[in-house]
C-alpha cells in the first residue's frame, strides 16, 4: 500500500519537551497538508505545501510548531515546549495538484503528560 | 469556518439506506459539496463531491437540492462498517484546503 504514511502512529512526551512527527505523501503528491483533530471534533487546518513551499499557516499554529518540507517530499512538524492542551491526532493528507481527492494518514496522536 | 450544518448523530438500520442531510444555505456558485467519512482511529477518506446535478459511485449517492442549499448524502445499503463520522464540506473545486465542521455520527445497528 503507498497511501499516506505517519510516524509515530503513538508519541507520549512529558510538557516542555519537543517533539517531531513525519509525513511521508503518496508520491508524486506535490500538495501536503497538516491537520490537528482533538476528541470529538473534526479536524483543524493547520498549514499547507505545495512542493517545498509553505503556502498557507493556519493561526492555530503558534510559534511552537514548525513544519518543514525541504525536497518537496516528506514532510515534519516540531511541536517545541509541548502543552498539555497539544494533545491531539495530528493528520497529514497529500494530494496532486489540479485533483479534487485528499488522502489523509492514521494520524499521529500525541499525549503530553 | 464551517459552511455547513449537519446533525450531530443518527442511527441506521444495518441494509436500510442511510441519508444523511447537510445544510450549507450560503454556498456560492463555485462552490462544491464534498463529503469526508471518518472511521474511528483512521484519517477522513473520500467519498463522493458534486456541483449541481446528483452524482454517484461505488461507495454513495449525492442529492443536490435545485437551489443547491442543501444537500443528502445516500449509503443505499448500509454495513456496519459504515458507522463513522460524516463530514459535509463545501469548497471551491482544487481549492488549497479542506475546511471540517463537527460532522454527523452514524451509527449502523445490527
Amino acid at each position: 500500500d503507498t497511501g499516506v504514511s505517519q510516524d509515530p502512529r503513538h508519541k507520549i512526551t512529558k510538557r516542555g519537551q519537543n517533539v517531531t512527527f513525519r509525513c511521508d505523501p503518496i508520491s508524486e503528491h506535490n500538495r501536503l497538508y497538516w491537520y490537528r483533530q482533538t476528541l470529538g471534533q473534526g479536524p483543524e487546518f493547520l498549514t499547507y505545501f505545495q512542493n517545498e513551499a509553505q503556502l498557507e499557516k493556519s493561526r492555530l499554529l503558534s510559534d511552537r510548531f514548525s513544519a518543514e518540507r525541504p525536497k518537496g517530499s516528506f514532510s515534519t512538524l516540531e511541536i517545541q515546549r509541548t502543552e498539555q492542551g497539544d494533545s491531539a491526532m495530528y493528520l497529514c493528507a497529500s494530494s496532486a495538484q489540479g485533483t479534487t481527492e485528499a488522502f489523509f494518514g492514521q494520524g499521529t496522536r500525541l499525549t503530553v503528560v | 469556518d464551517a459552511k455547513t450544518t449537519q446533525p450531530t448523530s443518527m442511527d441506521c438500520a444495518e441494509g436500510r439506506a442511510a441519508n444523511l442531510p447537510c445544510n450549507h444555505s450560503t454556498i456560492s456558485g463555485n462552490e462544491y459539496v464534498y463529503w469526508y467519512r471518518q472511521i474511528h482511529s483512521q484519517g477522513p477518506q473520500y467519498i463522493i463531491h458534486g456541483l449541481k446535478n446528483n452524482e454517484t459511485n461505488e461507495m454513495a449517492s449525492l442529492i443536490i437540492t435545485e437551489d443547491r442549499k442543501s444537500s443528502t448524502l445516500i449509503l443505499p445499503h448500509a454495513t456496519l462498517r459504515d458507522t463513522a463520522v460524516y463530514y459535509c464540506i463545501v469548497r471551491v473545486e482544487r481549492d488549497d484546503k479542506i475546511i471540517f465542521g463537527k460532522g454527523t455520527r452514524l451509527h449502523i445497528l445490527p
